[in-house]
């Protein structure tokens, strides 16, 4: 079974905190690996995706993820966060051979306190 | 810059009433995705399309029928509507293969089956 667990369901930090979100995935083979961000009442809008190669991306409004082969993991950070960055995060797999589709999280509420 | 566009973008209907949920990209991408979001779940696939004519069935696809008429245009069929289909839908579309996990979406439609 394919699956993407994302532990928080919600995360709280004052403005200019850093904050990591935490995602783990249970896959076999090669795997694609993004993260969304959902404001409230809008669609999933795409942050950064991971293939191969370096294993730190960098996404927009600096976000940036770390994938980790031994920890199965996929953690997005933020170094100093703003309140605008208040929203749900989606965490997202799929296989190189599975025709595009994603299975996703079930997403983290991060809280950004003024 | 990419579009994906949903009608209606609210949806009241009765239990047994039939609802036609219209996407539209102008990505010119091959792939399209039907999904749901409930509360806890995140986003699942319903039905997605690589192309005009094609088909495929997601992880929750009971109850629904999809079509694909154009590379523009993907419609979800729910022809007896039950109130565990109340939920909000959202449509994107995605190139596929080597943007595997980049994928563009709509502002949801929210439908309420009573």
């Amino acid at each position: 079974t394919q699956t993407v667990s994302q532990s928080d369901a919600h995360v709280t930090v004052f403005e200019g905190d850093s904050v990591e979100l935490r995602c783990n995935y249970s896959y076999g083979g090669s795997i694609y690996l993004s993260w969304y961000i959902q404001h409230h009442g809008r669609g999933l809008q795409f942050l950064l995706k991971y293939y191969s190669g370096n294993p730190v991306v960098q996404g927009v409004n600096g976000f940036e993820a770390e994938f980790s082969k031994s920890d199965s993991s996929f953690h997005l950070r933020k170094a100093s966060v703003h309140w605008s960055d208040s929203a749900v995060y989606f965490c997202a797999a799929s296989r190189g051979s599975a025709l595009g589709r994603l299975h996703f999280g079930a997403g983290t509420q991060l809280i950004v306190i003024p | 810059e990419a579009a994906v566009t949903q009608s209606p973008r609210n949806k009241v209907t009765v239990t047994g009433g039939n609802v036609t949920l219209s996407c539209r990209q102008t990505n010119s991408h091959n792939y399209m995705y039907w999904y749901r979001q409930d509360t806890g779940h995140g986003l699942r696939l319903i039905h997605y399309s690589y192309g005009a004519g094609n088909l495929q069935i997601g992880d929750v696809p009971d109850g629904y029928k999809a079509t694909r008429t154009t590379q523009e245009d993907f419609f979800l069929l729910l022809e007896l509507a039950s109130p565990s289909q109340t939920s909000l839908y959202f449509c994107a579309s995605g190139q596929g293969r080597g943007t595997i996990a980049e994928q563009f979406f709509g502002p949801g439609t929210r439908l309420t089956v009573l």
